[in-house]
């Protein structure tokens, strides 16, 4: 079967560092996107991570480790214009992606 | 930058009433998605197509709604007849291909309403 599981929510300081935990069950898993949405506005690719590890860019990281079905996205130093809702979503077999339910993320000043 | 055109961006609807969205791609993108988002939720796959042909719309509930991308390029999601359960954000993206590293691209979603 397929689950998804991603925190609701997450409040954090300008400047601060916040890490949102991502765990799957994925038939024909190929690899973790993650996704940023901000109220009123379409989803927005920010990474995708195939091989175990950590990908950096600018400010945002995403890990992946394919034996314990966990991944994580990592944002550095906060802005408030990063105030958004955050998607993970499996990469399955011909690019399907499936979307949890996101973690929406306050930046307070 | 290119973008996935939808419209309209609003529909209010009765519910018993057909509705139609329609999507444009970005050029050249082969492979075309359509999601559902409920407000407070992620969005959910209803169909992808791999240029005309469908390759998947497991979730799609095909009592009512029915899609198609008859020349491989834009495409329109239909509902009839529309139920109180429906009203949500419709979203269409695209992606070049279907390499699993490909990135969506999304439209700015229809908004549908049913009363």
């Amino acid at each position: 079967g397929q689950s998804l599981e991603q925190p609701s929510e997450v409040t954090a300081v300008e400047g601060a560092i916040v890490q949102i935990n991502c765990t799957y069950q994925t038939s024909g898993f190929y690899g973790l996107s993650w996704y940023q949405q901000h109220d009123g506005g379409a989803p927005t690719f920010l990474s995708y991570n195939a091989l175990d590890g950590l990908e950096e860019t600018g400010r945002f990281s995403s890990f992946l480790s394919r034996s314990d079905s966990y991944g994580y996205l990592l944002l550095q130093e906060l802005q408030m214009k990063d105030s958004a809702s955050y998607f993970c979503a499996p990469n399955a077999a011909g690019n399907k992606l499936t979307f949890g339910g996101g973690t929406r993320v306050l930046v307070k000043p | 930058e290119a973008e996935v055109a939808q419209s309209p961006r609003y529909k209010i609807t009765e519910k018993s009433q057909a509705v139609a969205f329609w999507c444009d791609p970005i050029s050249g993108h082969a492979t075309l998605y359509w999601y559902r988002q409920i407000l407070g939720q992620g969005p959910e796959l209803l169909v992808q197509f791999q240029d005309e042909s469908v390759v998947d719309d497991s979730q799609l509930p095909k009592d009512r709604f029915s899609a198609e991308r008859l020349k491989g390029v834009d495409s329109t999601l239909k509902i009839q007849p529309a139920e109180l359960g429906d009203s949500a954000m419709y979203l269409c993206a695209s992606s070049p291909r279907t390499a699993n590293n490909s990135p969506l691209h999304f439209g700015n979603g229809t908004r549908l309403t049913v009363t």
